[in-house]
């Protein structure tokens, strides 16, 4: 079946510009993460969402970070006057969440954005 | 401190060879564990989760020490297919919390 797609898959952009990333999770999967992975890391935990609401935004790295879901299925990842440090691949993920301790992630293919 | 530490490597090993990664984690009260695959510029696939009885999947075998809050992935008969980065993955009340992964090389 279809996995959780993601798109661009490449943005180039420029200092200071706003940029949307689209994140299509898997069908009937309730639960939708957004990460951030730079390289040589592990993604790191950007924001979590339950159904349409942002169960967990811990992770934005300040207010120019902006995700939303307003009908449950597809998120948006919005970014504000992006600087050279937002340089990253973008992953989304989903997963069912029918229980806390089995739950799995299901990854996209990450959006690479680079900031000029 | 990190949530999630893993040695990066690289582990170069012929194949045929048994390799071992750990991981460690330091919140008690994680609640489950997994190991990803990711291969260069590809996202992260689930390779297993992790059981606190321990668990095999073909050539793989996990394990979860609680007590030491540690985690192992064992890969036996080493293929180079499974060259890759695996990351040890934590999962702290839906936070899932990554390490920055162990490079594996398997050299004919």
């Amino acid at each position: 079946g279809a996995g959780v797609s993601q798109t661009p898959s490449n943005k180039v952009t420029e200092k200071g510009k706003y940029v949307e990333l689209r994140c299509d999770p898997i069908s009937g999967h309730t639960a939708l993460y957004w990460y951030r992975q730079s390289l040589g890391q592990g993604p790191e935990f950007l924001i979590y969402f339950q159904g349409t609401g942002a169960a967990d935004d811990s992770g934005l790295p300040n207010d120019r970070f902006f995700a939303v879901r307003p009908e449950g299925s597809v998120s948006t990842l919005k970014i504000q006057r992006t600087e050279r440090g937002d340089s990253a691949v973008y992953l989304c993920a989903s997963s069912q969440r029918v229980s806390s301790t089995t739950d799995t992630q299901y990854f996209g293919p990450g959006t690479r954005l680079t900031v000029l | 401190r990190k949530e999630v530490e893993q040695d990066p490597g690289p582990f170069n090993v012929p194949e045929g060879a048994t390799v071992a990664f750990n991981c460690t984690y330091s919140n008690s009260a994680s609640q489950s564990f997994f190991w990803y695959r990711q291969d260069c510029r590809k996202e992260p696939k689930l390779l297993m989760s992790v059981y606190s009885s321990g668990n095999e999947d073909g050539r793989f075998t996990a394990q979860l020490n609680r007590a030491s809050q540690y985690i192992s992935l064992l890969i036996r008969d080493s293929k180079l297919s499974d060259s890759a980065t695996y990351l040890c993955v934590v999962n702290d009340f839906n936070k899932f919390y990554f390490g920055s992964g162990t490079k594996l090389n398997v050299k004919p």
